[in-house]
């Protein structure tokens, strides 16, 4: 069975750091690219950042270009999300997942919550 | 990268159909033919219902259909069920390994 399981959200004050990590299990992790995608409570889903199966690639949402660190360990099965300078339009349900046509998993999400 | 347009809600009575239209641009949803709808129930992680477009996951209902002409693509479900009742987010390839997501749309089976 696959599963993704995120774990690293909390509260944190505007300028903090957080780091976001996602276990997966029941799939062969590293021939997928990784994704983190995030929900605003009430709001809809916005992609954050993806990651290619060798960590060769990264890509970014303009809104987190810069801020925001995307990495993988392939030999632990993890995928992990470094945030710095958090802001408080970053407060959200973070989701791992993997979208590779139908193979389509995510997480239950992990909440991160930016006020002062 | 900016959001895919979708309606905030639309509303079916059981049995009947509804379609629901999600509009990108020629950088993504015009570009691909990698369309993705979800289904959101509350509390709950999205659940893909297709992808590429038309095509089924295994488990998803035929009952659920999409198409996509230029910019713009559309879920279908017909014989509308109590639990479809739910948020409905297309997405799509954006190029560059990039998701863009529509806006969501709030189902509501009356």
């Amino acid at each position: 069975e696959v599963q993704l399981v995120e774990s690293g959200g909390g509260l944190v004050k505007p300028g903090g750091s957080l780091r976001l990590s996602c276990a997966a299990s029941g799939f062969p992790f590293s021939i997928y690219s990784m994704n983190w995608v995030r929900q605003a409570p009430g709001k809809g889903l916005q992609w954050v950042s993806s990651i290619t199966e060798s960590s060769s690639h990264t890509y970014y949402a303009d809104s987190v270009q810069g801020r925001f660190t995307i990495f993988r360990d392939n030999a632990k099965n993890s995928l992990f999300l470094q945030m710095n300078s958090l802001r408080d339009d970053d407060t959200a349900l973070y989701y791992c997942s993997v979208t590779t046509g139908n193979f389509d998993y995510w997480g239950r999400g992990t909440l991160v919550t930016v006020s002062s | 990268q900016s959001a895919l347009t979708q309606p905030r809600s639309v509303d079916g009575s059981l049995g009947q159909s509804v379609t629901i239209s999600c509009t990108g641009t020629s950088s993504d949803v015009g570009a691909y033919n990698h369309v993705s709808w979800y289904q959101q129930h509350p509390g709950k992680a999205p659940k893909l219902i297709l992808y590429d477009v038309s095509k089924w996951p295994s488990g998803v209902p035929n009952r659920f259909s999409g198409s996509k002409s230029g910019n713009t693509a559309s879920l279908t479900i017909s014989g509308l069920q109590a639990e479809d009742e739910a948020d409905y987010y297309c997405s799509s390839y954006g190029g560059r390994y990039s998701l863009v997501f529509g806006g969501g749309t709030k189902l509501t089976v009356l």
